[in-house]
């Protein structure tokens, strides 16, 4: 079945240091692979995907199918980026596309 | 242009009632999905409606039930509610179907069963 697992529910780190938010995925097709923040009293919104290999804010993120892991990642966090991290895999089912969320990672970063 | 908005933002409800929840999309965006978000099964896909017709529905019980109109508005309902349907409701719209359009979301409804 397909499934995303974030195995963090809850990560700190300090401000300046490198921050990785972990992904894993199960899914027998091709994996479509989004990031999705939401930061404190806003909506969810769209960070990054994985097919526009692009860097938003200092993060990436890349696919890697042999370990079904999309992690994000930034080299120097900061304080900003204390927020609710959802990854999200799109699936093809009969025939629609629908999003699978993981259960989210908080990100907090001390100063 | 203005954002996803959902109305009502709150709404409390007791066991067995019926609620309506309504989304209006970003103007010109034709697809809506909907989501619950609870604290134990995180976000969870309802179902999608792209030019008025479902397109794709999520593992949920037949009391979930929703529709789009012409103009794109979409609304779900919830049929005998129970405790367990407590949870914040998101809808997001995008421009088409692909999944590769960005999804833009809404600030929810937080619905409690009482």
């Amino acid at each position: 079945a397909q499934r995303v697992t974030q195995p963090e529910k809850l990560l700190s780190v300090f401000k300046g240091a490198p921050v990785e938010l972990k992904c894993n995925y199960s899914y027998s097709g091709s994996p479509e692979l989004f990031w999705y923040v939401q930061y404190s009293r806003q909506r969810l919104q769209l960070l990054l995907r994985h097919i526009s290999r692009e860097s938003i804010k200092g993060f990436t993120a890349d696919l890697n199918k042999g370990e079904t892991s999309f992690h994000l990642k930034k080299p120097f966090a900061q304080e900003e980026d204390s927020a609710m991290y959802y990854c999200a895999l799109s699936i093809t089912q009969g025939g629609s596309e629908k999003l699978v969320f993981g259960k989210g990672t908080k990100l907090t970063v001390n100063p | 242009k203005a954002g996803v908005t959902q109305t009502p933002r709150y709404l409390i409800k007791t066991r067995g009632q019926q609620v309506t929840l309504s989304c209006s999309p970003i103007s010109g965006h034709r697809s809506v999905s909907w989501y619950q978000q609870t604290p134990g099964q995180g976000l969870q896909f309802l179902f999608e409606y792209f030019s008025e017709t479902q397109r794709n529905k999520g593992n949920f019980p037949g009391r979930f039930s929703g529709r789009q109109f012409s103009n794109s508005r979409s609304e779900m309902n919830v049929s005998t509610l129970e405790l367990g349907d407590s949870a914040l409701y998101l809808c997001a719209s995008s421009l088409r179907r692909t999944i590769q359009e960005t999804q833009y979301f809404g600030p929810g409804t937080r619905l409690l069963v009482l």
